[in-house]
């Protein structure tokens, strides 16, 4: 089974610019998640899908991130404008969200992001 | 906000020594998860504990979840260079469906 697929791993802008990120799930998992990983710290989640729609956007910074899912699969995160902060590992997540536990999230490789 | 706090936050050991790590909160989670995240790559799952009291081992790694599932711990047995990395803890609470996560315990194995 293909695990979760990230692009590009890394990048590097000049702050002010734009960066999108893609995440393809693992097929078959209804539940996306995008996580900001800075550098000593553990991953902090910014959104979680579930199919195409928001389940919770509320640590978005939404004045400069956006994200969306259409058709329910691949999702995309863009940054616009970056700045200096946003310098980070930006993971992807997918879980398949069954009535019955475990609950288990699974990350994609992630992508380094670099705002000089 | 339910807070995760992992110790220590740095371990560096000789090869073949045993260590273990703690997960801690004052919260409780219906589910706690044990990942290892290696430099440049995404966390990845070790294990998942959900009975108050379970314990999993996974080869020479014993992971235990506290009776009152608000704390777990992981312990390494005869540590090889190939444990290497950052151990995440991460809890779920219930019905939530999202990870709550520690800043970690990063691991050095010194050959």
């Amino acid at each position: 089974e293909a695990g979760v697929a990230q692009s590009p791993r890394y990048k590097i802008i000049e702050k002010r610019q734009s960066v999108a990120f893609w995440c393809n799930p693992i097929s078959g998992h209804a539940t996306l998640y995008w996580y900001q990983q800075i550098l000593g710290q553990g991953p902090k989640l910014l959104i979680q899908f579930q199919n195409n729609g928001v389940v919770d956007d509320s640590q978005l910074p939404k004045d400069r991130f956006s994200a969306e899912r259409l058709k329910g699969v691949d999702s995309t995160l863009k940054i616009q404008p970056a700045k200096l902060e946003d310098s980070a590992v930006y993971l992807c997540a997918s879980s398949l969200v069954t009535g019955g536990h475990p609950y288990e999230q699974y990350f994609g490789p992630g992508t380094r992001l670099t705002v000089t | 906000t339910q807070l995760l706090e992992q110790s220590p936050q740095f371990l560096s050991i000789q090869e073949g020594e045993n260590l273990t790590v703690y997960c801690n909160s004052s919260s409780v989670f219906s589910s706690l998860q044990w990942y290892r995240q290696e430099p440049g790559e995404g966390p990845v799952l070790l294990v998942t504990v959900v009975t108050g009291g379970e314990v999993k081992k996974l080869k020479r790694l014993t992971f235990q979840f506290g009776d009152a599932r608000k704390d777990s711990s992981l312990h390494i047995t005869a540590a090889q260079p190939g444990d290497t990395g950052l151990y995440l803890c991460a809890g779920e609470r219930a019905g939530s469906y999202q990870l709550t996560f520690g800043k970690g315990t990063k691991l050095s194995v010194i050959p």
